[in-house]
């Protein structure tokens, strides 16, 4: 299977506890992507890299949040502190680096994400 | 500031009927991209189908397509010949310069259920 794969599927967690999330993104695309995606809600953005850097971090949802991509292949997400309000499905996405000028036409493949359950 | 509207909860189709799906947008931004997603209860994302803002034909992938009207905004996913296997959540995106480089601005969803 070449998709992109999130480890672990579920977690469940006590409030205060630090959780970290793993994802391989398909092995070719230079860009990766985490959101939050809350019941009977879209996804919502969080952060995204190209390659190791990461170039958008303003959308983290506070400072327990943090993402990394050391080597330009997998990513972690790490949540510091958990809260009830954690509590959602974590998605990684990957998508090809696009063509200079090109429209941003370059459709993101998901991962099956991570259940947070925080009791 | 992007957003997506979705205005329909959800919607019943008989199967083999087509169904058209709602989606709005708004944007300042001149270049951007109109997505949709399929999510079925397994969870995972689904990418079905890709419209460019500059594009001047509308989209088109199998029983997919995608009814693009720039001067009202518009962006609805036309799906012809339902199957038992459409029911599903639907998601439409779109992504713009200013999105965090190129990151996805998704709506509420609309549950789509397939009837025998």
């Amino acid at each position: 299977d070449t998709g992109v794969s999130q480890d672990p599927r579920h977690k469940i967690t006590k409030r205060g506890q630090n959780v970290t999330f793993r994802c391989d993104p398909i092995s070719e695309h230079n860009r990766l992507y985490w959101y939050r995606q809350t019941l009977g809600q879209g996804p919502e953005f969080l952060t995204y890299f190209q390659n190791e850097a990461q170039l958008e971090k303003s959308r983290l949802l506070s400072d327990r949040f943090s993402a990394e991509r050391p080597k330009g292949s997998f990513s972690t997400l790490e949540i510091q502190r958990t809260e009830q309000g954690d509590s959602a499905m974590y998605l990684c996405a990957s998508s090809p680096l696009g063509l200079a000028g090109a429209s941003d036409g370059y459709e993101q493949y998901f991962g099956p994400g991570t259940r947070l359950t925080v009791t | 500031a992007q957003k997506i509207t979705q205005t329909q909860p959800g919607m019943f189709v008989q199967e083999k009927e087509a169904v058209t799906l709602d989606c709005t947008y708004d944007t300042s931004d001149q270049s951007y991209g109109l997505f949709w997603y399929k999510q079925p209860s397994s969870g995972e994302m689904i990418f079905l189908i890709y419209q460019g803002s500059y594009d001047e034909q509308n989209a088109t992938e199998g029983r997919y397509s995608l009814n693009f009207q720039k001067a009202r905004k518009s962006a609805n996913l036309v799906i012809s010949a339902s199957q038992l296997g459409d029911s599903a959540m639907y998601f439409c995106a779109m992504s713009t310069r200013d999105t965090g480089r190129r990151a996805l601005t998704f709506g509420s969803g609309t549950r789509l259920q397939v009837q025998p």
